[in-house]
């Protein structure tokens, strides 16, 4: 069965420093992988995702995340955070197999002036 | 281009009373999604649809939700009667057919916030 794990249901940065967001998964066959954005009282928004192409994949808004199989990791990181970056985030998986996406209970991410 | 659309955006119950949720997805995309979003947590799906076709319902309550997508495009998410655990936020996504048998990305509404009490 697929699961997504969110390390840490709420991270704090002071802008302009690093936005690391951790996300590992459980999946039987080669997986896709997705990272979605949610801003306050609105649907969920695509950052990135990755579908067995480049291992660092890059998305929106600066963020990118690197797909590491021997660690079941896809972490999303931004080198430098921006007071617009404030929101909850989703890291989710699709097995090739099927249609059905797990999302992750999410990550709000909090940015300090 | 236009996103989902969703209305209401909010819509507030009594328990026992039926409710619907109504979804226009994004002009061409053949896939169409509900999701159920409680507090603090990720969404769930409910029921997914391949044009006018309900592929995979197994986690919607059928005996009290229901769901069509007449025609392959609108789609109404019913529940009735509500309970006070309905209480949630319901998004609507669609997605492209794209030919190939792989998941696509899913474009996101703005989801309906559901209270009952």
């Amino acid at each position: 069965a697929q699961s997504v794990t969110q390390l840490g249901s709420h991270v704090s940065v002071s802008e302009g420093a690093l936005v690391l967001l951790r996300c590992n998964y459980s999946s039987s066959v080669p997986p896709y992988l997705f990272w979605y954005v949610q801003y306050p009282n609105q649907g969920l928004q695509l950052l990135l995702k990755y579908t067995s192409a480049a291992t660092l994949v890059k998305g929106i808004n600066g963020f990118e995340a690197e797909f590491k199989k021997s660690e079941t990791s896809f972490h999303l990181t931004k080198p430098s955070a921006h007071m617009s970056d404030a929101a909850e985030y989703f890291c989710a998986v699709i097995h090739t197999g099927g249609f059905k996406t797990i999302f992750g209970a999410g990550t709000r991410l909090f940015v300090k002036a | 281009e236009a996103g989902v659309v969703q209305s209401p955006r909010y819509k507030i119950i009594e328990k026992k009373q039926p409710v619907a949720f109504w979804c226009n997805p994004i002009s061409g995309h053949n896939t169409l999604y509900w999701y159920l979003q409680n507090l603090g947590q990720g969404p769930e799906l409910l029921i997914r649809y391949e044009n006018e076709e309900a592929v995979d319902d197994s986690q919607l309550p059928k005996d009290r939700f229901s769901a069509e997508r007449l025609k392959g495009v609108d789609s109404t998410l019913k529940i009735q009667p509500a309970e006070l655990g309905d209480s949630a936020v319901y998004l609507c996504a669609s997605s492209p057919s794209n030919g190939t048998h792989r998941p696509d990305t899913q474009y996101f509404g703005p989801g309906t916030r559901l209270t009952v009490l």
